[in-house]
């Protein structure tokens, strides 16, 4: 058991790039979740799947973001036409079916320059 | 809708000090309560949490938070800090049999200083 992880650590792109992270969470864990935390804030949720349904979607998540959980191991968040607004740190979590706690991932810290 | 309001933004203490983080929740129906703590450049933890059953819930590091319904409160205490406790501390809700997503405060940054 190696945790949750994501890749890349760090993403630097140009305002109107798409980038593209991904979660891997802990294998026997149904559930993950992504997070947007920004500095000075706690984090803020953005989608979480149980298996690889989509079950619960934020209004921050706009038509820009999106998210898949194919075959409902690994995920990745999509950010098109990307925005200085968007620089933040993406973090994801994953926890097992009735589970209370999260375990999360070091998280992606994205840069739009 | 659930709200998670952590007072302090930056909290400085000494060596072996006591400190008391405090956190207070809103929400129109019953929560479950969590802390975690976030190290430089790492991802959050779980702290401790608060589900049912005793409202002194106890971290295996010496943190413990008491759960106050009346108060909608859930203070995160340690009676004396180690350097090393030096963090971000996040307090957070989730509704008790509606949504699975965590709701977080700000954080509480905690220096502990020799």
């Amino acid at each position: 058991d190696t945790g949750v992880s994501q890749n890349p650590r760090h993403k630097i792109t140009k305002r109107g790039q798409n980038v593209t992270f991904r979660c891997d969470p802990i294998s026997e864990h149904n559930r993950l979740y992504w997070y947007r935390q920004t500095l000075g804030q706690g984090p803020e949720f953005l989608t979480y799947f149980q298996n690889e349904a989509q079950l619960e979607k934020s209004r921050l998540l706009s038509d820009r973001f999106s998210a898949e959980r194919p075959k409902g191991s690994f995920s990745t968040l999509e950010i098109q036409r990307t925005e200085q607004g968007d620089s933040a740190m993406y973090l994801c979590a994953s926890s097992p079916l009735g589970g209370y706690g999260y375990t999360f991932g070091s998280g992606t810290r994205l840069t739009v320059v | 809708a659930q709200s998670v309001t952590q007072l302090d933004s930056q909290v400085p203490v000494f060596e072996e000090a006591p400190v008391e983080l405090r956190c207070n929740y809103s929400s129109s129906v019953s929560v479950y309560l969590f802390w975690y703590v976030q190290y430089p450049n790492q991802g959050l933890q779980l702290l401790l949490k608060y589900l049912s059953g005793s409202t002194l819930v106890e971290s295996i590091n010496g943190f413990e938070a008491e759960f106050n319904k009346s108060q909608t409160s859930f203070h995160l205490r340690k009676p004396s800090v180690h350097i090393s406790d030096t963090a971000e501390y996040f307090c957070a809700v989730r509704l008790q049999g509606g949504s699975e997503k965590l709701v977080f405060g700000k954080g509480t940054k905690l220096t502990v200083n020799p």
